[in-house]
């Protein structure tokens, strides 16, 4: 069965400074991922997502993510931080057990906060 | 183009009713997908539909259902509603049902039981 893992609740980070938020996968054959940001009172939001080709994906504000298929990981980051990056941020992988099904299986959310 | 709009955007109930929430998606996409987030479980998929067929559904009682009309324009409900069904339903759509197309969610329903 596909699986996300987001193995930090929190990062905090300085503005300024880069950010990494952490997400590994388990899938059976290649993966489709995604990253959505949610702000409170919020619909979730999509920054970007992977399905095939260059293991670095430039997404939405600035975002970027890197596919590492040796470690499972899809790790979303930004060169310079900005306290309104300050969010909930979900990573996500599209369940291929059913072909052409929109389900996503969504990691359990990593809140950015970011300081002045 | 408007966003994926979502209705009510809150509702209070007691235990034991009944609720319908709609979902209109943005124009042109055919596939809607409900999920219930919760502190405690997170993101749950509920269900999905397109051309006004379910295409696959989460693990979710039967009080849980949903539709999709012809338009497009979801809804679901919840009937004998229980404290725990207590939760933020996010509607989803995409243009198609492929593995490779994003979801844009709306604002969600907040919706809370007494």
């Amino acid at each position: 069965a596909q699986s996300v893992a987001q193995p930090e609740d929190q990062v905090n980070v300085a503005e300024g400074n880069p950010l990494t938020v952490k997400c590994t996968y388990s899938v059976s054959g290649n993966p489709y991922l995604f990253w959505y940001v949610q702000y409170p009172n919020r619909g979730l939001q999509f920054l970007l997502k992977y399905i095939t080709g260059d293991n670095l994906v430039k997404g939405s504000y600035g975002f970027e993510a890197e596919f590492n298929k040796s470690q499972t990981s899809f790790h979303l980051k930004k060169p310079s931080a900005l306290v309104s990056d300050s969010a909930l941020y979900f990573c996500a992988v599209r369940d291929k057990g059913t072909s052409n099904t929109g389900k996503l299986i969504f990691g359990q959310g990593t809140t950015l906060q970011v300081k002045p | 183009k408007a966003g994926v709009t979502q209705t009510p955007r809150y509702l209070i109930k007691t235990r034991g009713q009944q609720v319908t929430l709609s979902c209109s998606p943005i124009s042109g996409h055919r596939s809607v997908s409900w999920y219930q987030q919760t502190p405690g479980q997170g993101l749950q998929f509920l269900f999905e539909y397109f051309s006004e067929t379910q295409r696959n559904k989460g693990n979710f009682p039967g009080r849980f259902s949903g539709r999709q009309f012809s338009n497009s324009r979801s809804e679901m409900n919840v009937s004998t509603l229980e404290l725990g069904d207590s939760a933020l339903y996010l509607c989803a759509s995409s243009f198609l049902a492929g593995d490779y197309n994003e979801q844009f969610f709306g604002p969600g329903t907040r919706l809370t039981v007494l």
